[in-house]
């Protein structure tokens, strides 16, 4: 069975620090994998993803994620936090083989507070 | 506003009626996708189309829910007799034809309060 652990409930940073978010997973076959981020009353927004390639993969917003195999981690980094980076991020994960179900399985999300 | 567009926003119904959620996706986006959130969790996946095709339901899905995409474009979720465990945000997401990459568009979601 496909699953998303995020192990910080919340993750405080002050402002130009930089940030980590972490992520592992537990799918069938290679995975895809995604960062989202809801801000209030937003919808989820899309932040980056990984689907095979370079082992870092860059987003929007200053984001990255870096992909380990061997840890089967998808950690989302950024090298200088802002205030506005302050939202809830969800890491999910779709297994890549043929036949695999088309969801996105979704972690229980991890809150980013940046303090000014 | 040409992203994916759910209404109402907010439903406040009493245990036991029926409600009805629409989403309108991203126009010529084909694949269609209900996600349940609850305080706390994130989205828990209940069912797929690609166009007016109901391809995967999740058994989350009882058989008080229902989903539909009639003409591949809009979609809506019915819920009849409402339970308190209804309670959640209902969330429709989309995604364009083509290599699915698994990346979709949500919209803003659709509140429902069961009392």
């Amino acid at each position: 069975a496909q699953s998303v652990a995020q192990p910080e409930d919340q993750v405080n940073v002050a402002e130009g620090n930089p940030l980590t978010v972490k992520c592992t997973y537990s799918v069938s076959g290679n995975p895809y994998l995604f960062w989202y981020v809801q801000y209030p009353n937003r919808g989820l927004q899309f932040l980056l993803k990984y689907i095979t390639g370079d082992n870092l993969v860059k987003g929007s917003y200053g984001f990255e994620a870096e992909f380990n195999k061997s840890q089967t981690s998808f950690h989302l980094k950024k090298p200088s936090a802002l205030v506005s980076d302050s939202a809830l991020y969800f890491c999910a994960v779709r297994a890549n083989y043929g036949g695999a179900t088309n969801k996105l399985i979704f972690g229980t999300g991890t809150l980013l507070a940046v303090q000014p | 506003d040409t992203g994916v567009s759910q209404n109402p926003r907010h439903k406040i119904t009493k245990r036991g009626q029926n409600v009805t959620f629409r989403c309108d996706p991203i126009s010529e986006h084909n694949r269609l996708y209900w996600y349940r959130q609850t305080l706390g969790q994130g989205p828990e996946f209940l069912t797929y189309f690609q166009n007016e095709a109901q391809l995967e339901k999740s058994r989350l899905l009882s058989d008080r829910f229902s989903a539909e995409r009639p003409k591949g474009s809009f979609s809506t979720l019915e819920i009849q007799r409402t339970e308190q465990g209804d309670s959640a945000m209902y969330l429709c997401a989309s995604s364009p034809a083509g290599p699915d990459t698994g990346e979709l568009f949500f919209g803003e979601g659709s509140r429902l309060t069961v009392l």
